[in-house]
């Protein structure tokens, strides 16, 4: 079936570097991307989303791409903070508009 | 302004045990949405409610029930608990419609089923 995936379940960086945490998906319909960041024992908070219609989308400090030609999502934060330090997850929308769906989450760890 | 917020936040079942979880939002939002989350595993969609009085199966329903009480609360109950069940689950709402918009998520109810 179709699905959302990530490529690195781990990535480490050096506080003060630029992280880019990537993002497959499968679905050629899906037309609403979405980056969550989950703290340790908390729920999920929202980082930045993207329609099918755009290649680009910055907010502060981070930046999503979108590659339609090749299913791929990107996430990219600048001069990365130890407070940066959690698992991200990309979401899709399929299923006809009706739910959101996950990918397996991949977490940043920053080093001092 | 207290977002979602979900009770209790830790509960040791054993099996064959019933339960209730709640879910209450003060954003007057439409939308609310239950999840669960496994370790290593994204968040997978249990129900949801598009609005009051309406509820929808979402990828994994099997042995859960919902109700959606007014349009702040919206409640996932375990008739039978079984040890396939034991999860971390989360509540969130949305005011932008299903499947497109932010959702908001409560801070998750540890679920522990012997």
């Amino acid at each position: 079936g179709e699905s959302v995936g990530l490529h690195l379940p781990t990535l480490s960086v050096q506080e003060g570097d630029n992280s880019i945490i990537n993002c497959a998906y499968s679905n050629s319909a899906s037309d609403y991307f979405i980056w969550y960041k989950q703290e340790s024992g908390k729920g999920p908070q929202f980082i930045i989303d993207i329609r099918s219609n755009m290649d680009k989308r910055q907010g502060q400090r981070v930046t999503v791409l979108l590659n339609k030609t090749v299913k791929h999502l990107s996430l990219q934060i600048a001069a990365t903070q130890p407070g940066d330090s959690a698992v991200y997850f990309c979401a899709e929308n399929w299923r006809g508009g009706n739910m959101l769906t996950f990918g397996g989450g991949t977490r940043l760890m920053v080093k001092p | 302004n207290a977002g979602v917020t979900q009770t209790p936040k830790f509960q040791v079942l054993k099996t064959g045990q019933s339960m209730t979880l709640q879910c209450a939002q003060d954003m007057n939002h439409n939308s609310m949405y239950w999840y669960r989350q496994d370790p290593g595993m994204g968040l997978r969609l249990i129900y949801y409610s598009a609005s009051e009085g309406t509820t929808d199966k979402g990828e994994v329903p099997n042995g859960y029930n919902v109700s959606r009480l007014n349009k702040r609360e919206f409640s996932l109950r375990l008739e039978s608990a079984a040890p396939s069940q034991t999860s971390v689950y989360f509540c969130a709402s949305s005011g932008r419609g299903l499947g497109a918009g932010e959702l908001f998520f409560g801070e998750g109810s540890r679920l522990t089923v012997l």
